[in-house]
């Protein structure tokens, strides 16, 4: 199994601030013989709820989520930023390989308002 | 807008079977993976199977089960009703968590990401 780890586990950052998550697997997510593309997703979830896919294919933004949020990286390191944090974020956040199966999450980052 | 909807007893003995539905609303079942997750304190997200369903009403799609459950999971999947089946055997309190079903994007040969979830029910394992 591809094994994903994020860092930090948490993080605190002001109202407005920037937030930057990371996400590491432990073999590389591009697939370079057909697509060219890196098979990784983010997810937020927020307390009682599931969790809301916020990007795919590394970069891609889902329909509906605020421009805030970005994804970038290749291969088997991957960021999640968040450009200016509000209040509504507060979340945790998981990353999730699906370049083989079985498909694997990350153990989840918590974010908080500093 | 997609909707999915589980259903199924909160409460299973050990040794007993867990089993929970998912109804799907709002949206086409062709094409798509329908997925278990569990979410759990101490293991995290961990998904644990996907039915997949091509369009042929003959073939209600082939299987993707987790390695680690696979010899205690059954998941199936019913076009008439739009819904899908979770059944988990042999249950033990380590089986106790919040279990989702979920459209998974994917194709013939590959599934991706998930883009609807459920709400979500926890499933507690206690006699």
């Amino acid at each position: 199994d591809i094994v994903m780890t994020q860092s930090p586990d948490s993080l605190a950052v002001s109202l407005g601030e920037r937030a930057t998550i990371n996400c590491r697997s432990s073999q590389s997510v591009l697939y370079r013989h057909n697509n060219n593309k890196n098979y990784l997703a983010w997810y937020q979830q927020k307390p009682g709820q599931p969790p809301k896919l916020l990007i795919y294919w590394a970069s891609t933004r889902e329909s509906g989520v605020p421009d805030r949020f970005s994804g970038s990286g290749s291969g088997t390191d991957f960021t999640l930023t968040i450009s200016s944090l509000q209040a509504e974020d507060v979340a945790l956040y998981y990353c999730q390989q699906y370049y083989s199966s079985p498909p694997t999450f990350g153990q989840g980052t918590r974010l908080e308002i500093k | 807008q997609v909707q999915l909807q589980e259903s199924g007893p909160r409460l299973v003995k050990p040794s007993e079977t867990l089993s929970l539905t998912c109804d799907i609303s709002g949206g086409s079942i062709y094409s798509y993976y329908w997925s278990w997750i569990r979410q759990s304190p101490g293991k995290g997200l961990e998904w644990i199977g996907s039915i997949y369903f091509a369009g042929d009403m003959y073939n209600t799609g082939g299987t993707k089960y987790s390695p680690s459950l696979r010899s205690r999971i059954s998941i199936s999947l019913d076009t008439s009703k739009s819904q899908f089946s979770l059944k988990l055997r042999s249950v033990t309190a380590a089986d106790t968590a919040v279990y989702f079903c979920a459209r998974q994007v994917g194709n013939d040969y590959d599934s991706y990401y998930f883009d609807y979830w459920a709400r979500g029910t926890l499933v507690t394992v206690s006699s």
